[in-house]
Parts: C-alpha cells; structure tokens; sequence
C-alpha cells in the first residue's frame, strides 16, 4: 500500500470548514484513498473514500487532485463534536480475492475550538 | 444503523492468564478484523478472517493469538498466555461494501 504523508496537528474553529490535507505521492492507479477518524479512543469511523473523482456524503467530501498525488478532506463546517484524529489511508479494497486491511498512520489531529 | 460490538468493554487479568475478546459482526459482512492500539501509539492491523479461515495476520499475531468464528454471529480473539506489552485497545471490525465498520473496542489490561 502506498505511503501517506499527514500534517500532526491542525486547529480549526467550530463554525469553519476544516481542510485536511494528505500526500500520497507513490499512490498506484488502482489504489483508493480513504479518510478515516478515531474520537478519543473509540474505534475508527469510515468517513469517506475515492478512487479519483471528488467524493461528497453526509459527513464529509475528499477532493483528489487530478494527478491524484495528493487530496484533501473536507469537513464543512466543523463542531466540536469533530475533534479528533484524521487518518487518510491509501489501499487496494480487494486484494487475492479478499477484503484488505487497513494500515493506519499517525494522522492528524484535528482540534476544534470556541 | 448495524454497528459491529464487543464486549467485554475493559478486562482485567494477570500475566499468564488466558482472555477471549468477542465480537458480533455485522450480520451479513464476511469479512472480520482484528486491531489493537497500545496507548498512544498507532492502530495496528492483527488479523483478518474470511470464510472460516485466516486470509492474513501481522507479525504480531504469533502463536499466542487465535481467533474463531465459532457460530453464526460471533468473531472471537484469544489470547493463550497474557504478556504486560499486550495491554492495549482492541477493536474488532467488520467489511461491507466500501468501508470496514469498528465496533467500540476491549480495553485490555494485564497486570
């Protein structure tokens, strides 16, 4: 799976879109990119993912770049419910025939404030 | 909304003991995941089972680890001889399409 590239820490104020950004600069053609969040030691939550058109759903929306080496994720208008670490993963869903796991980073930690 | 869960939500055991995790998957998912996370550092991959059978497990899931589906609902992990570096956070996941699901994780603690 290729490798990403995340900032460690960003802040952003509740009320404001939040962009997080990710390199993924050795990504390979048929690998995805999936943006994922744990809050405060719970278990991951799926936010979003593409293969290299813009994503949007209910939480979130991931621009690729067109070159797809690097993207951007999205959080419109952040609460402070939103704190917490961002995590964007490159991968092959399926890989021999079965579902691939998912190699997490450091991510970014995303602060909300007042 | 499905949600994947786990339980117990913490254990307590000494070192040495035997500790069995479980997990209720999804019901229609095939796909099932073991990770843990020691504080503070990243999630790790542990596991992965398909079809009754491991299809791929990490270094870390040495001859200590197994895990079994053993009826139509529930995804265990066992672990035969508990170590103090196996404290940690293990989250139990399930894939359907698109996306893996966690449940909410089992703080371990061996003390």
């Amino acid at each position: 799976d290729a490798k990403t590239t995340q900032p460690p820490s960003m802040d952003c104020a509740e009320g404001r879109a939040a962009n997080l950004p990710c390199n993924h600069s050795t990504i390979s053609g048929n690998e995805y990119v999936y943006w994922y969040r744990q809050i405060h030691s719970q278990g991951p939550q799926y936010i979003i993912h593409g293969l290299k058109n813009n994503e949007t759903n209910e939480m979130a929306s991931l621009i690729i770049t067109e070159d797809r080496k690097s993207s951007t994720l999205i959080l419109p208008h952040a609460t402070l419910r939103d704190t917490a670490v961002y995590y964007c993963i490159v991968r092959i869903p399926l890989k021999n025939g079965t579902a691939s796991k998912l190699t997490f980073g450091t991510g970014t930690r995303l602060q909300v404030t007042l | 909304e499905p949600e994947v869960t786990q339980t117990p939500s913490h254990q307590v055991t000494q070192m040495g003991q035997e500790v069995i995790l479980r997990c209720v998957p999804i019901s229609n998912h095939l796909y099932f995941y073991w990770y843990r996370q020691i504080l503070g550092q990243k999630v790790e991959f542990l596991v992965s089972f398909y079809n009754n059978e491991i299809s791929e497990k990490s270094e870390i899931f040495d001859d200590q680890f197994s895990v079994e589906r053993p009826d139509g609902s529930n995804f265990t992990l066992k672990i035969r001889s508990t170590k103090l570096e196996d404290s940690a956070m293990y989250f139990c996941a399930s894939y359907g399409p698109g996306e893996q699901f966690f449940g909410p994780g089992t703080r371990l603690t061996v003390l």
